[in-house]
């Protein structure tokens, strides 16, 4: 089935810092990725996604894109807030089922003023 | 209001309790899953149900069970709790594509 390998963590910056958080999959053809965020004592939520090859998903700042040729969905943003601490999920479909996910172990980033 | 509620949102127990944990949604979603969280671990499915009269087990179903009594209703019970059971419970609903929402969790301490 498919999988997804995610950069460990913790990951600790100063407010203002460049952030990339690493995620690579293993897939079935071209299945549609997702980032996740846990802010703490709370569940997960949808960050950004993308449907396909090459595009990009982006929120809040945040940016990811879709790179079929490296098996790649990199977490960026420019420029961490203190308000962007929290845990980081990568995600893709587990396989033929529809609607399940797989999610990657999660990668906590803790930005200091 | 929440679209993904989980009661109760802390609970301690000993050994050998049964536990049930619930979750409501009012999101009008069929599929509806329950998952683990460990640290380092990321989430693990234990359940999912596609619809009412669909249950499935997922990744780590032993020594636990679930009920769909409706739509909008999916509980998981730990029948006799042991303490490596102890971890950050998540429900989470999803409708026609895969982007999944989810409930607060419910922290479980097992004695």
């Amino acid at each position: 089935g498919n999988s997804v390998t995610q950069m460990e963590g913790p990951v600790t910056l100063s407010e203002e810092a460049f952030l990339t958080i690493n995620c690579t999959y293993t897939a079935t053809g071209y299945p549609s990725l997702f980032w996740y965020v846990q802010y703490p004592g709370e569940g997960l939520q949808l960050l950004l996604k993308a449907t396909k090859a090459d595009d990009k998903g982006s929120n809040k700042g945040f940016e990811a894109t879709y790179r079929k040729e490296t098996t790649s969905f990199h977490l960026e943003k420019g420029s961490v807030q203190v308000s962007d601490s929290a845990v980081y999920f990568c995600a893709l479909p587990g396989g033929t089922s529809y609607g399940k996910l797989t999610f990657g172990q999660g990668t906590i980033l803790t930005v200091h003023p | 209001d929440a679209d993904v509620t989980q009661t109760p949102r802390n609970r301690i127990t000993k050994t050998g309790k049964r536990i049930m944990l619930e979750c409501s949604q009012t999101k009008g979603h069929d599929r509806m899953y329950w998952y683990r969280q460990d640290p380092g671990l990321g989430l693990r499915l234990i359940y999912y149900s596609f619809d009412v009269k669909d249950i499935n087990k997922g990744e780590i179903s032993d020594g636990y069970s679930v009920s769909r009594q409706a739509q909008a209703k999916f509980s998981l019970s730990l029948e006799s709790a042991i303490p490596n059971q102890t971890a950050l419970y998540f429900c989470a609903t999803s409708g026609e594509v895969n982007e999944q929402f989810f409930g607060p969790g419910t922290r479980l301490t097992v004695l």
